[in-house]
């Protein structure tokens, strides 16, 4: 079973539209995390999100908004998307104690036209 | 503030080579943790290794080595006998204890081609 499942891999869109990738864990894990990964392979945290606490990159547009129905799960949702916005976008998550061992998901590569 | 430096953009071996690629990091912590994962051409991240700040022994794992030195501030990776299947990007990443709930600070990644 994968351990950290995002969806959808791919997502093409024009410039302007809202969407949303889907992230879920089943690992138990109580903290999740949403990375960018841009055209040189850079990788870099956006948010972190446990059920206490939401932490934000002050560098992320607040077009970017993680939303967390439950443990399990921390979606991102991005409104009025921009040329600048395609990149890949990583799930990841860890367990409290255990810091940074994060195991990540596969990646969505978010394509804008 | 915190920063991982990988200074070799891009490495090209031979088949059976031995190749290290280094990283160089930054913190005022005194308690931090040390990472580096694998980005084969498929795009996933892969876990590789995990070191703390407190514990400076080498790591050896198979044909993966790990040498940390807190002296440094250096916590480089070598591979022996490379083989094609390690053609990856290579990231090393530094998570500080307590901050931003641990999160990963990455450098920018070696790119390690390996030619049969």
């Amino acid at each position: 079973d994968t351990a950290v499942s995002q969806t959808p891999k791919y997502l093409v869109t024009q410039m302007g539209n809202d969407k949303s990738i889907k992230c879920e864990q089943n690992l138990g894990h109580d903290t999740m995390y949403w990375y960018k990964q841009d055209s040189k392979k850079f990788l870099k945290i956006m948010f972190s999100y446990n059920n206490k606490e939401l932490i934000i990159n002050e560098t992320v547009p607040n077009r970017f908004s993680p939303k967390s129905p439950d443990k399990a799960h921390l979606n991102l949702h991005i409104n009025s998307l921009e040329l600048g916005d395609s990149a890949v976008y990583f799930c990841a998550s860890s367990q409290a104690g255990e810091q940074g061992a994060q195991h990540f998901g596969d990646g969505t590569r978010l394509s804008i036209l | 503030a915190q920063k991982v430096t990988q200074a070799q953009t891009e490495i090209s071996v031979v088949e059976k080579e031995d190749v290290t690629l280094d990283c160089v990091y930054e913190t005022r912590d005194t308690t931090y943790y040390l990472f580096w994962y694998k980005q084969p051409p498929s795009g996933e991240l892969v876990f590789l290794i995990r070191r703390n700040s407190f514990d400076e022994q080498n790591e050896i794992s198979g044909r993966y080595s790990w040498n940390f030195q807190k002296s440094t501030s250096s916590f480089n990776f070598t591979i022996t006998a490379s083989q094609v299947v390690d053609s990856a990007v290579y990231f090393c990443a530094l998570s500080v204890h307590g901050g931003s709930q641990g999160n990963l600070i990455f450098g920018k990644g070696t790119k390690l081609s390996v030619k049969p």
